[in-house]
C-alpha cells in the first residue's frame, strides 16, 4: 500500500504567520494535488504538481514537487482566517492508470485572528 | 456550470436497512470515483466507473456494497443491511477523461447508522 504522510497533523497559527505542510512517501508518483477541506464540505482542487521540481504559486500559497516525486510541501505566506481547514495531497501511483487517487494523513490548520 | 451533486446530504438508516447514495457529476464528466471518509481517517478509494462499467472496485468491500452508473442518470452506491461500521462520509468525484488524476469532489452524503 502506497502511504502519504502529512506533517504536522495540526497546527494552530495566528493571523499574519507563515506556515509550512509536508507530503511524504517512499513512493514515485506520476502526480500530486493538494486539496482544501472545510467541515462538512468536500475536498476542493487547489493545485495539480507533475514535474519533478516543479513550484506553483495561488497567491499566498506556494506549491513544491520533490525533483524526485515522492513529496510535496504546501507554503502559505502571511494566512488569514480564511485559510483555515483540513489541507489534504493526493497522488495518483505510477502504472495504476489515472484512476483511484491516494489521499495523505492530512493537516489540520486553524488561523486566528 | 454545475458542480458534482450528491444527494442526500445527510442519512439516517438503522442496521440492517439499506442506504442508497446518488450522484451526478459534472457536465461533461463520464468517468465517476467513490471514495468513503471514516471520523478521524483519510479519504480511502472504493470504486471507479464509467457509463455503465466499473472499472476498479479494489477498495469496495467484497459483501454488502455495490456502484453503478447507468447509461442515464446519476450513479448510485447502494449499501445493503447496513452495519455501524458503515457510518461515514461518502465522496463522489468525476473527472472528464483518464489522462489526468484531476478529480472534482461533490459534498458528500453523511450516513449515520443507528
Amino acid at each position: 500500500t502506497q502511504l502519504l504522510e502529512q506533517s504536522p497533523q495540526f497546527l494552530s497559527i495566528q493571523e499574519g504567520e507563515n506556515l509550512t505542510v509536508y507530503c511524504n512517501s517512499s513512493s514515485v508518483f506520476s502526480s500530486l494535488q493538494w486539496y482544501r477541506q472545510e467541515p462538512g464540505e468536500g475536498p476542493v482542487l487547489l493545485v495539480t504538481v507533475v514535474t519533478g521540481g516543479e513550484v506553483k504559486k495561488l497567491k499566498r500559497l506556494t506549491f513544491q514537487f520533490g525533483d524526485a516525486r515522492k513529496d510535496s510541501s504546501l507554503h502559505i505566506t502571511a494566512a488569514q482566517p480564511g485559510d483555515t481547514g483540513l489541507y489534504l495531497c493526493a497522488a495518483g501511483p505510477m502504472n495504476t492508470g489515472f484512476q483511484k487517487l491516494v489521499f495523505g494523513t492530512g493537516t489540520r490548520l486553524l488561523v486566528s485572528p | 456550470n454545475a458542480g458534482v451533486m450528491q444527494n442526500p446530504r445527510h442519512l439516517v438508516r438503522r442496521r440492517g436497512q439499506e442506504a442508497r447514495l446518488r450522484c451526478s457529476p459534472m457536465k461533461g464528466h463520464s468517468h465517476v470515483y467513490w471514495y468513503r471518509q471514516l471520523p478521524e481517517e483519510g479519504l480511502k478509494f472504493m470504486v471507479y466507473l464509467q457509463k455503465e462499467n466499473i472499472i476498479d472496485e479494489s477498495g469496495m468491500p467484497k459483501e454488502r456494497f455495490s456502484a453503478e452508473f447507468p447509461k442515464e442518470g446519476p450513479s448510485i452506491l447502494r449499501i445493503q443491511q447496513v452495519v455501524r461500521g458503515d457510518s461515514a462520509a461518502y465522496f463522489c468525484a468525476s473527472s472528464p477523461r483518464t489522462e489526468t488524476y484531476e478529480q472534482y469532489f461533490g459534498p458528500g452524503t453523511r450516513l449515520t447508522v443507528t
